[in-house]
């Protein structure tokens, strides 16, 4: 079965940029949705097709994805973007999550 | 806007079944797929299955194959997955989630929590 692999932290200073990888077998070839999951709440999607974002996200999250590595990119975080993200492709008729990733911002 | 209102909490003995709920608002329940996931306390985002409710097809995560059934009623535009045999690692909330047309999970229920306690 398809596999993704996030790392389990990232750290980050307010006014920097943060991104955050989800790796997988030619990755690039599948299409990646990320989702933001604040503690205590339902996650909510925050970019669609590699790199298109819902109504309502912010225009400072924007996603990428080539070869084996995809990245959500969230420039100048704020302290309301602390939470954990996944990542998720379909595949093979599965939905595929990779482990998450917990933001901190600093 | 969709919403996706799902069932309360349950408290559920090892060996028992539950089946919860997500009830959609909205006039286009029955074209797009409706997944549920399955998250543990302090786990991530864990895929159990999904269902195209105008096909009536299903789709399972091997892991729960055998174990659960999600069904759809179109005249209700609800949803519900039900899992049996419960045990005590089944203890979570789970959530039911509209496909946005892209296999994105992009509406979401407020979850559901189930605990398995003797």
């Amino acid at each position: 079965s398809y596999e993704l692999t996030q790392p389990l932290s990232v750290s980050v200073a307010l006014g920097q940029t943060a991104r955050i990888t989800c790796g997988g077998s030619g990755i690039g070839t599948k299409i990646v949705h990320w989702y933001q999951q604040r503690p205590g709440q339902a996650p909510v999607l925050v970019i669609y097709r590699n790199n298109n974002r819902p109504s309502g996200i912010p225009e400072r999250f924007s996603g990428s994805n080539s070869g084996h590595t995809a990245t959500l990119t969230i420039s100048r975080p704020q302290a309301g973007d602390e939470a954990d993200y996944y990542c998720q492709v379909w595949d093979s008729n599965h939905v595929v999550f990779g482990g998450g990733t917990k933001l901190t911002v600093l | 806007q969709v919403q996706l209102v799902q069932s309360g909490a349950e408290v559920k003995k090892p060996g028992s079944s539950v089946r919860i709920s997500c009830k959609a608002s909205g006039r286009t329940f029955s074209n797009h797929p409706i997944n549920w996931v399955r998250q543990a306390p302090g786990q991530g985002l864990e895929w159990v299955g999904r269902i195209i409710p105008v096909l009536g097809t299903t789709d399972y995560a091997q892991k729960f194959q055998g174990r659960v059934t999600i069904t759809a009623d179109e005249t209700t535009s609800t949803a519900f997955m039900a899992l049996n045999n419960l045990k005590s690692d089944d203890t979570a909330v789970f959530y039911c989630a509209r496909d946005g047309g892209s296999f994105d999970l992009e509406y979401w229920g407020q979850g559901t929590l189930v605990t398995v306690s003797s």
